[in-house]
């Protein structure tokens, strides 16, 4: 089992362009969900989805980010336009319902 | 007031010592409780589940007290490798596997 896959580990932007990450979940995971990590906030839920289907996105901080999962294999998380007050780590975890998460290395995005 | 709260410490304690966490939840319906841990520039990982009964894995004992919405977390006999932040984490009650994080609590374990 290769976990969950993130890509990319770092991601350094200009303020203004448009960051996609990326997330694999474990097969046969039917919740994903993308978190953000920073110092001053901890981790913060953004959003997550059931069986592909989002089921809440009340944490995504703005219309700026969107997330989508277009199959049970594949989701992206998308900042446009990105801004210096966005860089975090941005985990990706997946969840065999019941379970504690299992989480992804993170993305490092650096927004300058 | 957070939905999950935990002390930040830092706790330094020597190998050897016996150490404590706690963490206090917000919402009485949370039915799933565990304890991760996450080293510097890492990913959290789970260390154990949390349930009712209490329950212990080698020199971890995680206990739970509904009536207090109260959770704790023992450490025997600590390593220099237990040294990392300690996150409780509770659901958000009303299904879909929704996990809340505290800020977490870190811990410094010297020689």
């Amino acid at each position: 089992d290769a976990g969950v896959i993130q890509s990319p580990r770092h991601e350094v932007t200009e303020m203004g362009q448009e960051v996609t990450l990326r997330c694999k979940p474990i097969s046969g995971h039917n919740s994903l969900f993308w978190y953000r990590q920073t110092m001053m906030r901890g981790l913060e839920l953004l959003i997550y989805f059931n069986n592909n289907v989002p089921i809440d996105d009340s944490g995504m901080p703005e219309d700026r980010f969107s997330a989508k999962m277009p199959n049970a294999s594949f989701s992206t998380l998308k900042i446009q336009p990105s801004e210096p007050r966005d860089s975090a780590v941005y985990f990706c975890a997946s969840r065999p319902g019941g379970h504690g998460y299992t989480f992804g290395s993170g993305t490092r995005l650096t927004v300058v | 007031r957070k939905e999950v709260e935990q002390d930040p410490g830092p706790f330094n304690v020597p190998e050897g010592a016996t150490v404590a966490f706690n963490c206090t939840y917000s919402n009485s319906a949370s039915q799933s409780f565990f304890w991760y841990r996450q080293d510097c520039r890492k990913e959290p990982k789970l260390l154990m589940s949390v349930y009712s009964s209490g329950n212990e894995d080698g020199r971890f004992t995680a206990q739970l007290n509904r009536a207090s919405q109260y959770i704790s977390l023992l450490i025997r006999d600590s390593k220099l490798s237990d040294s990392a932040t300690y996150l409780c984490v509770v659901d958000r009650a009303g299904g879909y596997n929704k996990l809340i994080f505290g800020a977490g609590t870190r811990l410094a374990v010297h020689p």
